[in-house]
C-alpha cells in the first residue's frame, strides 16, 4: 500500500526558503502513469495546488507561484521535494504531498489534468514567523 | 473566496440521504472532470470519486458523484456517523492552468 511521508522544518523565518520532502513508500516513483504533487492549505483556508512533477522531471507549477517554487525528484531515494522561497507569513499551511494518477498506452499518456490526486500524505504544518 | 462554490455545512440523521454541491464554471466542472475527497482532520485526505461519478476500490457505494452542466454533486445515503468528516471537491481549470478545490462542506451527523 503506498504511502506518502512529508518532512521538513515546521518553523521557517520571513524571506527565507521553505524546504519539504515526501518520502514515498510502498511503490515506486517511477512510472509514467504517475505524477507527484504539493498541495497546501492555510489555516482557516481551502486547499492550493502549488505543483507537480514526473520521475522524469516534467513539472507544473500553479501560476500564482511559479515564480517563487522549485519541486525536484529524486529517483535515487524514492521521493520528491518542495521549496518555495521568499516566504511570508501568507505561507504559513498544512502542507501536503500526493501521487496523482493518470494513464498511459502504448506509451501515449493522458494530459496532464487528466492526473488526478489519488494518494494524499498527511500533512505537514509549516508556520512562518521570526 | 474559492472558485468553486460549496456550502459551508450539511446535516442530517443516520439513514438519511444528504447531497453536497460544487458550483464552478464553463472553464472548471463545466469541461473537466470532477473528483470528491473525504478528510478527517490530522489525517490524509481520502478520494471517494473520480472522473464524476466512479469509485475507487473500497470506498462503498453508498458514496456517488453526479455532475450537470456547471455544478456537480456528492450523495452520500445511509448516513452513519462516522461520515462526520470534510468534504471537498476538485477540478482542473482550464482558462487558469490550475486545480481548484471547493472550500469545503464539513457534514454533521445528528
Amino acid at each position: 500500500q503506498l504511502q506518502l511521508q512529508e518532512s521538513g522544518p515546521g518553523l521557517v523565518r520571513p524571506s527565507e526558503t521553505l524546504s519539504l520532502t515526501c518520502i514515498v513508500s510502498g511503490g515506486s516513483i517511477i512510472s509514467s502513469n504517475y505524477y507527484w504533487g504539493w498541495i497546501r492549505q492555510p489555516p482557516g483556508k481551502g486547499l492550493q495546488w502549488i505543483g507537480s512533477i514526473q520521475f522524469s522531471g516534467n513539472t507544473y507549477y500553479n501560476p500564482s507561484l511559479k515564480s517563487r517554487v522549485t519541486i525536484s525528484v529524486d529517483t535515487s531515494k524514492n521521493q520528491f521535494s518542495l521549496r518555495l522561497n521568499s516566504v511570508t507569513a501568507a505561507d504559513t499551511a498544512v502542507h501536503y504531498c500526493v501521487r496523482q494518477r493518470g494513464y498511459c498506452t502504448d506509451g501515449v499518456c493522458s494530459p496532464f489534468h487528466y492526473f488526478y490526486m489519488d494518494v494524499w500524505g498527511r500533512g505537514a504544518t509549516v508556520t512562518v514567523s521570526s | 473566496q474559492s472558485v468553486l462554490t460549496q456550502p459551508p455545512s450539511a446535516s442530517g440523521t443516520p439513514g438519511q440521504r444528504v447531497t453536497i454541491s460544487c458550483s464552478g464554471s464553463s472553464s472548471n466542472i463545466g469541461s473537466n472532470y470532477v473528483y470528491w475527497y473525504q478528510h478527517f482532520p490530522g489525517t490524509a485526505p481520502k478520494l471517494l470519486i473520480y472522473r464524476n461519478n466512479q469509485r475507487p476500490s473500497g470506498v462503498p457505494d453508498r458514496f456517488s458523484g453526479s455532475k450537470s452542466g456547471t455544478s456537480a454533486s456528492l450523495a452520500i445515503s445511509g448516513l452513519r456517523s462516522e461520515d462526520e468528516a470534510d468534504y471537498y471537491c476538485a477540478v482542473w481549470d482550464a482558462r487558469l492552468s490550475d486545480w481548484l478545490f471547493g472550500g469545503g462542506t464539513k457534514l454533521t451527523v445528528l
